[in-house]
């Protein structure tokens, strides 16, 4: 199994700011996925990132808007930048591990 | 690209009632993975199904998998209260690692 935390847990932003949110594994993994869920909505995939390189982004999502990092095998930021009411959401981080995923609590975003 | 639909969106029940969620994908899926959403709460793994025809149980909780493997269904026997909560279906495609969500059904359980 794994156990996931991020934080922050929620944040109120301010439009044109830029939140980082973290997210902390408790067991190594190569792949840590990061995903958007709009209120009342299904969870979208916005990227996969890999140790040592470059985040996958999806279609619709840019590295720009949504720089992620991810220095080892246990951790990993996703930073919404620039932010616009548009990105109010919840943000999870999410593992794979023994063909079990795993999601974190997310982090509530509101953008104002 | 691949695209994985999930009927009803809601579906209100008397406690007590069965309850049956629908998934398809418009491509062959390598596996299939259910998950249970609670109100507030993040998505929580279930179950994953991986073989043709493959039906798993747990509980009042029964999985299909279709022959096809582009198709799946949970059914819920006798729901109880604790059932409520958003059911979402997500697959993987053949060949591939990421893993698409369906919109989910959302499953209201009125005692």
């Amino acid at each position: 199994s794994a156990v996931i935390s991020q934080k922050p847990s929620r944040d109120i932003c301010q439009r044109g700011t830029s939140l980082t949110i973290q997210c902390q594994v408790d067991s190594q993994v190569t792949m840590m996925f990061w995903y958007r869920q709009q209120p009342g909505q299904s969870l979208t995939l916005i990227a996969t990132a890999n140790q040592g390189s470059e985040a996958t982004y999806e279609s619709g999502f840019v590295i720009d808007k949504f720089p992620i990092s991810r220095p080892n095998l246990t951790f990993s930021t996703l930073t919404v930048s620039n932010m616009s009411p548009e990105d109010s959401s919840i943000y999870l981080c999410s593992v794979v591990v023994g063909g079990e995923q795993f999601f974190g609590p997310g982090t509530r975003l509101t953008v104002l | 690209g691949q695209q994985v639909m999930q009927i009803p969106q809601y579906q209100h029940v008397q406690e007590g009632e069965d309850f049956t969620t629908y998934c398809n994908s418009s491509t062959t899926l390598s596996n299939i993975q259910w998950y249970k959403q609670r109100p507030g709460g993040h998505p929580v793994f279930l179950i994953q199904l991986v073989k043709s025809g493959e039906v798993k149980k747990q509980k009042r909780l029964t999985f299909q998998f279709g022959e096809a493997k582009k198709n799946s269904s949970l059914h819920i026997t006798a729901t109880q209260t604790t059932d409520v909560g958003t059911y979402f279906c997500a697959g993987i495609n053949t060949g591939g690692f990421k893993t698409i969500f369906g919109a989910g059904t959302r499953l209201f359980v009125k005692a």
